[in-house]
């Protein structure tokens, strides 16, 4: 079945970049777009773009433009994240979720498990 | 970019209730909508799809009706295990937007 396995927990201070990950399986890894979404603390969900696995082309949304690289590595079937510039308000859930249709970009569907950045002094 | 406004933003409901919950879109989006459940502490698990399709797995007391600007997510009948958070997404235009969520809580 299809499974999204991120990395484990980060704290970062203000400044400094993490980087997440995102290992798929159950699936040609290539065939689906992945988006990336965040979810702060005790709030709502933000969609931060997407890359298309096959080509490497990404789509962010202009709130991250600057700040957001999303990447991948096809050899080992895994999508990347990171966020550069962190503030506090960048403390947050990060969850990787694969598009729901293969070949294009549609919406989200199956999701990872998340990962917790915290961003602190 | 299309706000989406999802009301109520919390209900508190019993075992065996009927529970709606809208979501209106700022300009028409067709049926570009999905509807996504997130329990405390858990990654967002997507219900309905196209407005009114339900996602294979899904209990058939979900639902889901609506197209262009206005959309409703109904359980027929509340269970346990359906007290969470429900969001819904529009991706008709970029960038993809979500409601603000209605939290369901036990009566």
């Amino acid at each position: 079945q299809v499974q999204l396995v991120q990395s484990g927990a980060e704290v970062k201070k203000p400044g400094a970049s993490v980087k997440v990950s995102c290992k798929a399986s159950g699936y040609t890894f290539t065939g689906y777009y992945m988006h990336w979404v965040r979810q702060a603390p005790g709030q709502g969900l933000e969609w931060m773009g997407w890359i298309n696995p096959n080509s490497g082309g990404t789509n962010y949304a202009q709130k991250f433009q600057g700040r957001v690289t999303m990447t991948r590595d096809t050899s080992i079937s895994t999508a990347y994240m990171e966020l550069s510039r962190l503030r506090s308000d960048d403390t947050a859930v990060y969850y990787c979720a694969r598009d729901e249709v293969g070949g294009t970009v549609t919406t989200v569907g199956v999701w990872g498990q998340g990962t917790l950045v915290t961003v602190s002094s | 970019d299309i706000q989406m406004t999802q009301s109520p933003s919390s209900l508190s409901a019993s075992v065996g209730d009927r529970v709606t919950i809208t979501c209106r879109a700022s300009q028409g989006i067709r049926n570009d909508l999905g509807w996504y459940q997130q329990k405390p502490g858990k990654a967002p698990k997507r219900l309905i799809y196209a407005a009114s399709s339900l996602q294979s797995g899904v209990p058939s007391r979900f639902s889901g009706s609506g197209s262009g600007t206005e959309f409703t997510l109904t359980i027929s009948s509340l269970q346990p295990e359906d007290f969470a958070t429900y969001y819904c997404l529009q991706h008709n235009s970029y960038p993809p937007t979500f409601g603000g969520g209605t939290k369901v809580e036990i009566k």
